[in-house]
């Protein structure tokens, strides 16, 4: 299993640019989400959904779309790039009814 | 105050028992996790524990809960450097809730 599966690695954008970030499970989980990492902050949810079909806003939801139209992928879209979305982002995956929640390696995302 | 606190910083010797400390303020959180993050990588799922239990070993982690106090404490036995790494809190709430709200994590520094 190639479990759950973040691409690009690293991004760098210019403001206004827009990209998708990739995340893909092989797992056959309902729940997926985005979280994006900073520096002094921790962890902090963008947008996470409980199923294909279904998507819904985290902490930190402005300047990101999700989609979710299978259950493998949950693709985070960044319409207009800004400076203060330079991050590091990850995709976590896991089911509804069960405790364990995976996490991809992250993409770093670098916009100038 | 923070949803998740943990100390920021914690160095031991080599050879000695890590003991990472973490709080949290839902009395309704159902699953509580520990992560580990080397520098660069990904989250690496090490731990969880459902919040009916008190205490998981598996290996040299052992996990202890104390629901009381809403107090999380992971033990590592006999820490190697290759145990060096951020250490990530996070507790899943309630029911129908399935986000992790993390800690900022405790950076454990190993000394040879």
């Amino acid at each position: 299993n190639a479990g759950v599966t973040q691409t690009p690695k690293f991004q760098v954008l210019k403001t206004g640019q827009s990209m998708t970030l990739q995340c893909a499970q092989d797992m056959n989980h309902e729940y997926m989400s985005w979280y994006r990492q900073d520096p002094g902050m921790g962890l902090r949810l963008i947008h996470y959904s409980v199923g294909a079909g279904i998507t819904d806003q985290g902490e930190v939801p402005n300047g990101y779309n999700v989609s979710r139209s299978t259950t493998e992928d949950f693709p985070l879209r960044l319409l207009s790039a800004a400076p203060s979305q330079t991050s590091v982002y990850f995709c976590a995956s896991r089911f509804l009814d069960r405790g364990e929640a995976f996490f991809g390696q992250g993409t770093r995302l670098t916009v100038v | 105050g923070e949803d998740v606190e943990q100390s920021l910083f914690l160095s031991v010797r080599e050879g000695d028992s890590s003991v990472i400390n973490c709080t949290y303020t839902d009395s309704s959180s159902t699953y509580l996790y520990w992560y580990k993050q080397e520098p660069g990588a990904g989250l690496q799922l090490l731990t969880y524990i459902f919040s009916n239990m008190d205490m998981k070993q598996d290996q040299r982690l052992t996990v202890l809960l104390n629901k009381k106090d809403k107090h999380l404490s992971l033990r590592i036995a006999d820490t190697q450097t290759g145990d060096s790494a951020i250490y990530f809190c996070a507790e899943s709430r309630g029911a129908g809730s399935y986000q992790l709200t993390f800690g900022k994590g405790t950076k454990l520094s190993v000394i040879p």
